[in-house]
């Protein structure tokens, strides 16, 4: 069974940091890309970063400059560095795993989302 | 940036009901599309992809359709299960993932 489970969400003051942890179980990690989608206050989704398989990194505008996504394939787990946090930034945080069949490429596994509050 | 601009926004069914809804990509996406079901308080399922493949253990009342810039979910018999809120994402211009702002389905 796959399963995703992030952590590392919390309470931070705007200008702070944080980072978010996913562990990823029941597949071959290594060979998967992987996602970040966050859910705002304004409940849409809206994808944050993504790292390939080679370690290649891709951001959103919203975030580029300020977040890092990292993986670490020996211990099957996702990162993201956050910094410079701002209140627009408040949202769930999703781990996704993306798949690829053929041309088309979806989003096939999510976590359960951890929560990111960004309040004075 | 492809917006993807979905509706409605919110739409009220009853049980048995067969509704559509709509997803419409700023340029042509081939069938780069698909569609996630979520629930309050869970995260986000996928149920089609490639604009109309089925995922796996989703129910055949849910079909998708179209290609282009013009994209259909249709739910058939509607289910007590599937009031949620359902989101559109086009996957053709990567890795900018685009998501319609979402079609809250209500009894």
């Amino acid at each position: 069974e796959v399963l995703l489970v992030e952590s590392g969400g919390g309470l931070v003051q705007p200008g702070g940091s944080l980072r978010l942890s996913c562990a990823a179980s029941g597949f071959t990690f290594s060979s998967y890309d992987m996602h970040w989608v966050r859910q705002g206050t304004e409940n849409g989704l809206e994808w944050v970063s993504t790292i390939g398989t080679a370690g290649d990194t891709y951001y959103a505008g919203s975030v580029k400059g300020r977040f890092t996504i990292s993986r670490e394939n020996a211990k099957n787990s996702l990162y993201l560095q956050m910094t410079s946090l701002r209140a627009g930034d408040t949202a769930v945080y999703f781990c996704v795993r993306g798949h690829a069949t053929g041309l088309k490429y979806y989003f096939d596994y999510w976590g359960q989302g951890t929560l990111v509050t960004v309040s004075s | 940036d492809i917006q993807m601009t979905q509706s409605p926004s919110s739409l009220s069914a009853s049980v048995g009901d067969r509704v559509t809804i709509t997803c419409r990509a700023s340029q042509r996406i081939g069938s780069y599309l698909n569609w996630y079901q979520q629930k309050p308080g869970k995260a986000p399922k996928l149920l089609i992809y490639a604009a109309s493949s089925l995922q796996s253990g989703v129910p055949s009342r849910f079909s998708g359709s179209g290609s282009g810039t013009d994209f259909t979910l249709t739910i058939s018999n509607l289910q007590p299960e599937d009031f949620a809120t359902y989101y559109c994402q086009q996957s053709y211009s990567t890795p900018q993932y685009t998501f319609g702002q979402g079609t809250k389905l209500e009894i």
